[in-house]
């Protein structure tokens, strides 16, 4: 499969505890974004990559979220010190800059903080 | 930043019937306009796009128009048919630096 893969796929983890995510684009994109989905929500924006730079990242978020993109090819968000309020699916999408602009997005990791 | 607005949150419509769903954006500097279909429990995937020196597009049954002036745009469905059941998002962007941003989502039922 040459589409966008995540791990875990899932992930229940404890109030306090950090966990990371990893999104591997499909190989030939030089953009990679990660974005927040709950039920019933459109996909909410939380950064994105060109090549290794991180050129844009969300007003909203939390300090307790980072992401990489170290050698412009896969990428890790992690959470520091999660809240039940992280709960959520994290969806990771890569794109080729200047053509199309389609967004391709991977399957989610989907994250259960207890 | 870019805010997008989507209506209605939830549409039944009998199959056969058209459905139109409408989104409004903020971002003057926006140019490209997406539609994606995310059926239950799989990942968004593209249904049609729009950029802003276009002001309507057709693909098969669904249709996409952009007024720029009044910043709004909107998807049609015609002939509507129960694999149409889906959530649809609309988005908004300036491909040249900004990220995607996505409405809330426009839960589709088409009922036979």
């Amino acid at each position: 499969d040459t589409g966008v893969s995540q791990d875990p796929r899932h992930k229940i983890t404890k109030r306090g505890q950090n966990v990371t995510f990893r999104c591997d684009p499909i190989s030939e994109h030089n953009r990679l974004y990660w974005y927040r989905q709950t039920l019933g929500q459109g996909p909410e924006f939380l950064t994105y990559f060109q090549n290794e730079a991180q050129l844009e990242k969300s007003r909203l978020l939390s300090d307790r979220f980072s992401a990489e993109r170290p050698k412009g090819s896969f990428s890790t968000l992690e959470i520091q010190r999660t809240e039940q309020g992280d709960s959520a699916m994290y969806l990771c999408a890569s794109s080729l800059a200047f053509t199309s602009g389609e967004l391709f997005f991977g399957e989610g990791s989907r994250l259960t903080v207890l | 930043g870019e805010n997008v607005e989507q209506h209605p949150s939830t549409l039944s419509v009998q199959e056969g019937d058209s459905a139109v769903i409408k989104c409004t954006y903020s971002d003057s500097a926006s140019n490209y306009f997406p539609w994606y279909k995310q059926e239950l429990g799989k990942r968004p995937q593209l249904i049609i796009d729009i950029r802003s020196n276009v002001g309507e597009k057709k693909d098969q049954r669904i249709a996409v128009t952009l007024n720029k002036t009044a910043k709004h745009f909107s998807l049609h469905i015609t002939e509507t048919q129960p694999e149409d059941s889906a959530v649809y998002f609309c988005a908004a962007s300036n491909q040249a630096g900004t990220a995607l941003i996505f409405g809330k989502g426009t839960t589709l039922s088409v009922s036979s």
